[in-house]
C-alpha cells in the first residue's frame, strides 16, 4: 500500500511570502496526486489535480509540480485566506497534511 | 448550483449499527464515481469506500472491510454507508465526496455528518 509523507508539518509564513509543501510517495504514483486545501470547520477543497492542473476556480498563485514520488505545492505569495491545513491525496490515501500558519 | 447532503449520523454505543445517507443535486450523479472519507476529531482526512458510476467496482479501506457497506440509487441521486459492528475509532465526520475520475480526486464534498461511538 502506497504511503504519502507530507513535510513539513507546520510551516509558520507571513503574508506575501513564498509557500513550499512537499508530499513524497512511498512508491511511484505517476502523475497521479492530488491536493486540497482545508480550512476550520469546512470540507477539503480541491486544488490541483494529476499533479500540476488546477481545479476550476482555483487561483493562479497555487501551483503544483513533480511526478513517481516527489511533488510540489506551491503558494507563490501568501493571501491572508490561504492560511489552512492542505492535504496531497493519491486514490485512497491521504498524505498527513501540512498547516500554513501565520507567522 | 452542485449539492452533497449527508445526514445519518449521531452517538452510537460500540457494536452499534448505523446507516448515513447522502443526497446529491446539481450534477450529473451517475455518471461520477463516490466516496466517503472520515475525519476523526482533530486529525487528517482517511478515505473509507469507494463506488464507481454503475456500481461495479467497490472498494474498502482495510479498516472498515467487513463491517461497512456503500451503496448508491442512481434513480434517486443518493450514496449510502452502512456501518455495522461499530468501534471508538470510527468516530469522525464522515463526508461523502464525489469525482468523475478517481485518480483526479474529489471535486465536490458535503458539509459531512458526525459518528460518534461512545458508551
Amino acid at each position: 500500500e502506497i504511503v504519502l509523507t507530507q513535510s513539513p508539518a507546520t510551516l509558520s509564513l507571513s503574508p506575501g511570502e513564498r509557500a513550499t509543501l512537499s508530499c513524497r510517495a512511498s512508491q511511484s504514483v505517476s502523475s497521479y496526486l492530488v491536493w486540497y486545501q482545508q480550512k476550520p470547520g469546512q470540507a477539503p477543497r480541491l486544488l490541483i489535480y494529476d499533479a500540476s492542473n488546477r481545479a476550476t476556480g482555483i487561483p493562479a498563485r497555487f501551483s503544483g509540480s513533480g511526478s513517481g514520488t516527489d511533488f510540489t505545492l506551491t503558494i507563490s505569495s501568501l493571501e491572508p485566506e490561504d492560511f489552512a491545513v492542505y492535504y496531497c491525496q493519491h486514490l485512497r490515501t491521504f498524505g498527513g497534511g501540512t498547516k500554513v500558519e501565520i507567522k | 448550483e452542485v449539492q452533497l447532503v449527508e445526514s445519518g449520523g449521531g452517538l452510537v454505543q460500540p457494536g452499534g449499527s448505523l446507516r448515513l445517507s447522502c443526497a446529491a443535486s446539481g450534477f450529473t450523479f451517475n455518471t461520477y464515481s463516490m466516496n466517503w472519507v472520515r475525519q476523526a476529531p482533530g486529525k487528517g482526512l482517511e478515505w473509507v469506500s469507494y463506488i464507481s458510476s454503475s456500481r461495479t467496482t467497490i472498494y474498502y479501506a482495510d479498516s472498515v472491510k467487513g463491517r461497512f457497506t456503500i451503496s448508491r440509487d442512481n434513480a434517486k441521486n443518493s450514496l449510502y454507508l452502512q456501518m455495522n459492528s461499530l468501534r471508538d475509532e470510527d468516530t469522525a465526520l464522515y463526508y461523502c465526496a464525489s469525482g468523475r475520475y478517481w485518480e483526479q480526486g474529489f471535486d465536490y464534498w458535503g458539509q459531512g455528518t458526525l459518528v460518534t461511538v461512545s458508551s
